[in-house]
């Protein structure tokens, strides 16, 4: 089946450094890739739409400048954090969309990002 | 009014009980209608899909939809203490349906 990893898992950074997650689709090949982020008991909050060899598209409420995003090939994606605070600490996940179904898409495990 | 709505339980049952997790929708337009299971700490696994109204069954786990109420079920039946996870409804947003709502997740506990 079809699988995607994220890197790293789990990161702890000070507060005011800059952290990048990498999601990577292992054996397909993503044009649209998705973040999103999931606080304690919540669900999850898309962020962006990222397409391989373009801007991401951000939603309502997602600050483009904080949480930048590089689609850089058709297997991976990478979300930095910059600027990161305590508030920012959250549980990251991206998914890909292999393009050959409409409402396919593969999560990563995701990665747990605590701000100190 | 959110998207989809989903009893946030938690629900806990003992082993061998039938569960039933349900999500509310908003939207009439909205045609394919997910569940995912995700583990603590995990991302989302994809268990069932259905497309419009009706039934789909998969094993011990069933997939309903009502189109002329919005309301979408997941049923397990013969729940196992491996089935404890929480479960998402998620609705593709029309036209492209690459673009998910989520539910907010209902937490499941089967206790042996």
């Amino acid at each position: 089946g079809a699988v995607v990893s994220q890197h790293p898992s789990r990161v702890i950074c000070k507060s005011g450094t800059s952290v990048k997650i990498e999601c990577r689709s292992l054996d397909f090949q993503a044009t649209t890739m998705f973040w999103y982020r999931q606080f304690p008991k919540q669900s999850l909050m898309l962020m962006a739409t990222s397409n391989e060899g373009s801007k991401a598209t951000y939603e309502q409420g997602v600050e483009k400048d904080k949480f930048l995003i590089n689609h850089a090939s058709l297997t991976l994606s990478t979300l930095t954090v910059t600027s990161a605070h305590p508030e920012d600490s959250s549980f990251y996940i991206c998914s890909a969309d292999p393009g050959s179904k409409e409402y396919e898409q593969y999560f990563g495990p995701g990665t747990r990002l605590t701000v100190t | 009014q959110k998207e989809v709505e989903q009893d946030p339980g938690p629900l806990s049952v003992p082993e061998g009980a039938i569960v039933s997790l349900n999500c509310t929708y908003s939207n009439s337009a909205f045609q394919y209608f997910m569940w995912y299971r995700q583990y603590s700490r995990k991302g989302p696994e994809l268990l069932m899909y259905t497309y419009s109204s009706g039934n789909k069954e998969d094993g011990r786990f069933t997939a309903q939809v009502d189109k002329s109420s919005k309301y979408i079920s997941l049923f397990i039946r013969d729940s196992q203490p491996s089935d404890s996870a929480t479960y998402l409804c998620a609705i593709p947003q029309p036209p492209n349906f690459n673009k998910f709502y989520f539910g907010s997740g209902t937490k499941l506990n089967v206790k042996p």
